[in-house]
């Protein structure tokens, strides 16, 4: 167990819908990353927020949004869903603002029909 | 950006020895990581490599040549539960890109 949590761990929605998967880092944590890992992509960096401000910008979709708020939890917004978007997203977090040593949540399981 | 090259997959017996290579392009070098992924599992970061040589940790040893772009994971006395996901990443503009992924199926 990473300390990292995210919720709900399974997601099941139709196209052009809209979700919102939510992450709690480890305690002590500042910094908050978001990947997308799917069969054919690999696991793909998104998005970083760090003590509540972007840091950094992966292949992330306009559709998709993301924040970190002040108790530095952080959600992703995914909206217009298709079919392709179905995924594992990974939530990973670290104290400091660029590491190799991230910890990952278990992620959540989207699933688009 | 970043590339990096990684076999698919590898398979070998329960007490051998195997090399994952890792193979990167990129800009910004930072140094080499490794992550495991069980199936269905969150990746658990394994080593860390900044500076060219060899980096032990217990069975698994990860090593760097940053004039080759080169590095490899090597897992020794492999047991059962090595059986799993393994990624070399890179850091790079505050980006950690991993390579597409190793998976090593350990047989009995």
């Amino acid at each position: 167990d990473s300390g990292v949590t995210q919720t709900p761990k399974h997601l099941i929605t139709a196209t052009g819908q809209r979700v919102t998967l939510r992450c709690s880092p480890r305690s002590g944590d500042l910094s908050v990353y978001w990947y997308q890992q799917s069969l054919d992509q690999g696991l793909q960096f998104l998005i970083q927020y760090y003590n509540g401000e972007e840091r950094a910008k992966g292949n992330i979709l306009e559709r998709f949004s993301a924040q970190q708020f002040p108790d530095l939890h952080s959600e992703l917004n995914l909206s217009s869903l298709e079919l392709g978007d179905s995924a594992l997203y990974f939530c990973a977090s670290s104290v400091v603002e660029r590491t190799y040593e991230q910890y990952f949540g278990p992620g959540t399981r989207l699933t688009v029909t | 950006g970043q590339s990096l090259e990684q076999p698919s997959e590898v398979t070998a017996v329960e007490g051998a020895i195997v090399q994952i290579n890792c193979t990167y392009q990129t800009s910004g070098f930072y140094g080499l990581s490794w992550y495991q992924q069980h199936d269905g599992g969150a990746p658990t970061f394994l080593s860390y490599n900044g500076l060219d040589g060899l980096e032990e940790t217990g069975r698994f040893s990860s090593f760097l040549s940053r004039s080759d772009s080169y590095g490899y994971l090597l897992l020794q006395e492999l047991q059962m539960k090595d059986s799993a996901s393994y990624f070399c990443a890179v850091m790079g503009d505050y980006k950690l890109s991993f390579g597409a992924g190793t998976t090593v199926t350990v047989r009995a």
